[in-house]
């Protein structure tokens, strides 16, 4: 069965200081990875995504993402964290072993940066 | 370019009420999500939709939720008669065209509260 897990519900740093996210999956076949970041009262917003090659994928915002097939992870990380950051983020996957265009989410991890 | 626009943005109803939500995609996008999202949760999937065929709602609990996706345009997400437990954020999303593993366009979201 497929699934992601966030196995963090919150991430406390402090600005400046590096962060990672931490999600790890489960799939059939080859995974499709994607992280979303949702602010409050708004929907969610891509922010990067795995689908093959540089297991290091950059994204929007500064943000990068490292697909570790072994661990089957893959961390969300920012070298330098701001107080702007502080959102949810949710990991999600697609299972390359299906032909249709269906996404499992995490049950996300808030991400508090204080100044 | 507009995003996925969803209206109403929030909605207090009693329950055995009934329900209706709309979403607009981005222009264009012919693949169109319904996804819940409960408090604290990442969102599910209720309906796929690939023009104006419906083609995954296994999810969708059929004896009281319908959806339409009329002209393969806007969509609308019914419930009726609502129920206390159907409290959620109701998320829609969109994404184009295309032979490659693309990410999703979320709406803002209808905050549905069930009294």
């Amino acid at each position: 069965a497929q699934s992601v897990a966030q196995p963090e519900d919150q991430v406390n740093v402090a600005e400046g200081n590096p962060l990672t996210v931490k999600c790890t999956y489960s799939v059939s076949g080859n995974p499709y990875l994607f992280w979303y970041v949702q602010y409050p009262n708004r929907g969610l917003q891509f922010l990067l995504k795995y689908i093959t090659g540089d297991n290091l994928v950059k994204g929007s915002y500064g943000f990068e993402a490292e697909f570790n097939k072994s661990q089957t992870s893959f961390h969300l990380k920012k070298p330098s964290a701001l107080v702007s950051d502080s959102a949810l983020y949710f990991c999600a996957v697609r299972d390359g072993a299906y032909n249709f265009n269906k996404f499992y989410f995490g049950s996300g991890t808030k991400l508090n940066v204080k100044p | 370019e507009a995003g996925v626009v969803q209206s109403p943005r929030y909605k207090i109803i009693e329950k055995k009420q009934p329900v209706a939500f709309w979403c607009n995609p981005i222009s264009g996008h012919n693949t169109l999500y319904w996804y819940r999202q409960n408090l604290g949760q990442g969102p599910e999937l209720l309906i796929r939709y690939e023009n104006e065929e419906a083609v995954d709602d296994s999810q969708l609990p059929k004896d009281r939720f319908s959806a339409e996706r009329l002209k393969g345009v806007d969509s609308t997400l019914k419930i009726q008669p609502a129920e206390l437990g159907d409290s959620a954020v109701y998320l829609c999303a969109s994404s184009p065209p295309g032979l490659g593993i693309l990410e999703q366009y979320f709406g803002p979201g209808t905050r549905l509260t069930v009294t």
